[in-house]
């Protein structure tokens, strides 16, 4: 099973950043937290990960907590093409599958 | 921009009938899964390939499933008695490296669907 807590859903004003939160209170110092997103019924796209600094990418920032036990996914001018379940999963080292959780459904409202 | 294709994009089959779900991955990727997602349900992984065999499978990859790589492009799902539970999207995903250092590029799906 994921290994993370999420927000079963959100909601965000179009234009407004949209914070989404989630726990890996269990993460060691190796694994990684990454973000993938789906929107309705397509296949999951990447968005970003990272281990311990925030990382930035066109998409989305990654903001992490200095004990690790945490996360933020931020979009920082969400539009409505951005309502999506948003999936926050912890990635054991080795080759191990990424494991999807329920997620968070961010629901982008004009 | 590279991307992962999947045919057919929906299959109806008739339940005991044998399927074979297609994938042509990105050209210099590695490592290949599937996942399904049962309609209203969490994305589940069924079984990631690398270098010609299987590297890991869940407890839903049982022996009605294969996977195959049958040359250089495509990678192959076969169902071999379908039930009616295994109605669901399937999707491919590939990467270029282990997914601890990389990202999985997912396929947009084939829905299939078992009368």
């Amino acid at each position: 099973d994921a290994k993370t807590t999420q927000p079963p859903s959100m909601d965000c004003a179009e234009g407004r950043a949209a914070n989404l939160p989630c726990n890996h209170s269990t993460i060691s110092g190796n694994e990684y937290v990454y973000w993938y997103r789906q929107i309705h019924s397509q296949g999951p796209q990447y968005i970003i990960h990272g281990l311990k600094n925030n990382e930035t990418n066109e998409m989305a920032s990654l903001i992490i907590t200095e004990d690790r036990k945490s996360s933020t996914l931020i979009l920082p001018h969400a539009t409505l093409r951005d309502t999506a379940v948003y999936y926050c999963i912890v990635l054991y080292s080795g080759n191990t599958p990424l494991v999807f959780g329920k997620g968070t459904r961010l629901s982008v409202i004009a | 921009e590279p991307e992962v294709t999947q045919t057919p994009s929906h299959q109806v089959t008739q339940m005991g009938q044998e399927v074979i779900l297609r994938c042509v991955p990105i050209s210099n990727h590695l490592y290949f899964y599937w996942y399904r997602q049962i309609l209203g349900q969490k994305v589940e992984f069924l079984v990631s390939f690398y270098n010609n065999e299987i590297s890991e499978k869940s407890e839903i990859f049982d022996d009605q499933f294969s996977v195959e790589r049958p040359d250089g492009s495509n990678f192959t799902l076969k169902i071999r008695s379908t039930k009616l539970e295994d109605s669901a999207m399937y999707f491919c995903a590939s990467s270029l490296g282990l997914l601890e250092n990389t990202e999985a590029f997912f396929g947009q799906g084939t829905r299939l669907t078992v009368v």
